[in-house]
């Protein structure tokens, strides 16, 4: 089954600093690969998806790349805000081209951003 | 459509009771899953039902858990002589599959249950 492997938190940075939380995962096939957020206490939202390779999701500044050769998904946000402070969760998924059923999720990443 | 809603929100039990809990998926969805999450951690996989069958059951889900999906719409899942360390956030999440497509899934609110 897939498996996924993210950077540990929890990570502090300053207002307008670059965001890189590192993704990578295992899987048979071709899964789908998603970013997940959760705000304080709300429920997990779909922050972005890539479905092949090479394939970029993007959404609220965030971007992520399908990197099939190094099988990583990884999360990128030029210009952090407060307002982005948050869990992200790295998760492949099932796809037309995997045997995968579920989506798989990592530890997750707490973000902390400081005005 | 309003998402997927859980019922109820909040539970809190006394150990050895019984507890149910109730998911409405998105309606044209045909994949309807549950997962359970502690605090710190993700969500971790339960298990699922394409339409009314129930294909996949983690080895987390011992023999007290039980999940329905009677009609292929709503889904049920009964928890039978709760113990603390039942205390979690359960997630329903339902998603859209068929002819090489595989849509995200969209989670419920959770029902947060507490075992005292």
């Amino acid at each position: 089954g897939n498996s996924v492997t993210q950077m540990e938190g929890p990570v502090t940075l300053s207002e307008e600093a670059f965001l890189t939380i590192n993704c990578t995962y295992t899987a048979t096939g071709y899964p789908s690969l998603f970013w997940y957020v959760q705000y304080p206490g709300e429920g997990l939202q779909l922050l972005l998806k890539a479905t092949k390779a090479d394939d970029k999701g993007s959404n609220k500044g965030f971007e992520a790349t399908y990197r099939k050769e190094t099988t990583s998904f990884h999360l990128e946000k030029g210009s952090v805000q407060v307002s982005d402070s948050a869990v992200y969760f790295c998760a492949p998924g099932p796809s037309g081209y995997s045997s995968a059923s579920k989506i798989i999720f990592g530890s997750g990443t707490r973000l902390s951003i400081r005005p | 459509d309003t998402g997927v809603s859980q019922d109820p929100r909040h539970k809190i039990t006394k150990r050895g009771q019984n507890v149910t809990f109730r998911c409405d998926p998105i309606s044209e969805h045909n994949r309807l899953y549950w997962y359970r999450q502690t605090l710190g951690q993700g969500p971790e996989f339960l298990t699922y039902f394409q339409n009314e069958a129930q294909l996949e059951k983690s080895r987390l889900l011992s023999d007290r858990f039980s999940a329905e999906r009677p009609k292929g719409s709503f889904s049920t899942l009964e928890i039978q002589r709760t113990e603390q360390g039942d205390s979690a956030m359960y997630l329903c999440a339902s998603s859209r599959t068929g002819d090489n497509m595989n849509t995200e899934a969209f989670f419920g609110q959770g029902t947060r249950l507490t075992v005292v």
